[in-house]
């Protein structure tokens, strides 16, 4: 099993939808990210998380809201999709520890397609 | 503004021959560098992080030199194999800032 779970791993909506992306890991790290990744433009980071009662915006925050839920969950939510939300999503985690190499442990991606 | 360069053109390499990539970056003072590998439609994979008081850092093929003076670090691919076709993004993490932030990245197409 991956240490690092996205649901949906593909998703289409339609503009003005809801859409929630989840997100779980085994890793037992505190930090948690999403990333969204454009053809030409990169991983963009959206809203990071470094424990349980920590939420941080990100670069490009605006359109979207997260919930961690627990050490193990974070959720992404798009309260109203819009067409240039089509994208792929990264959930990744991190552990500094004592080696504090701030690695990223990504999922596989979560495909949104805003129609 | 703070950028991460990577060249946008598919580097193309005879398999055998060192495929070289080119990270650059302005307006951060990173504390260490990562590099990536993505394969299409998957997640970046970890491959190897150099810190900024290191010139070089190997990993069985893989080499990477970090030069804070010139802003840049370079990635290294020795004997490259057909299997090492990916896009590979370098990621930077600035001083007192654990978030990081990831270059456009750069295609490796290593030809039989």
């Amino acid at each position: 099993d991956a240490d690092v779970t996205q649901t949906p791993r593909n998703r289409i909506t339609k503009t003005g939808k809801r859409i929630m992306l989840e997100c779980s890991q085994t890793k037992g790290h505190d930090r948690m990210y999403w990333y969204r990744q454009d053809p030409g433009l990169g991983l963009r980071l959206i809203y990071y998380s470094f424990d349980v009662k920590d939420i941080n915006k990100g670069e490009i925050s605006d359109g979207y809201s997260v919930s961690r839920q627990a050490q193990a969950k974070f959720s992404l939510s798009l309260e109203s999709a819009i067409p240039n939300q089509t994208a792929l999503y990264f959930c990744a985690t991190s552990d500094l520890g004592t080696r504090n190499t701030g690695e990223l442990f990504f999922g596989e991606g979560s495909r949104l397609t805003v129609l | 503004s703070q950028k991460i360069e990577q060249n946008s053109e598919a580097l193309n390499i005879q398999e055998g021959k060192t495929a070289t990539l080119t990270c650059n970056y302005t307006n951060y003072s990173p504390a260490y560098l990562q590099w990536y590998r993505q394969d299409p439609g998957r997640g970046p994979v970890f491959l190897l992080l150099i810190r900024e008081n290191e010139k070089e850092k190997r990993k069985e093929r893989l080499k990477v030199t970090f030069d804070t003076t010139l802003k840049q670090s370079l990635f290294h691919i020795t004997a490259s194999q057909p299997a090492d076709s990916a896009t590979y993004l370098c990621a930077l993490a600035p001083y007192g800032n654990n978030r990081l932030a990831f270059g456009k990245g750069n295609q490796v197409v290593v030809i039989p």
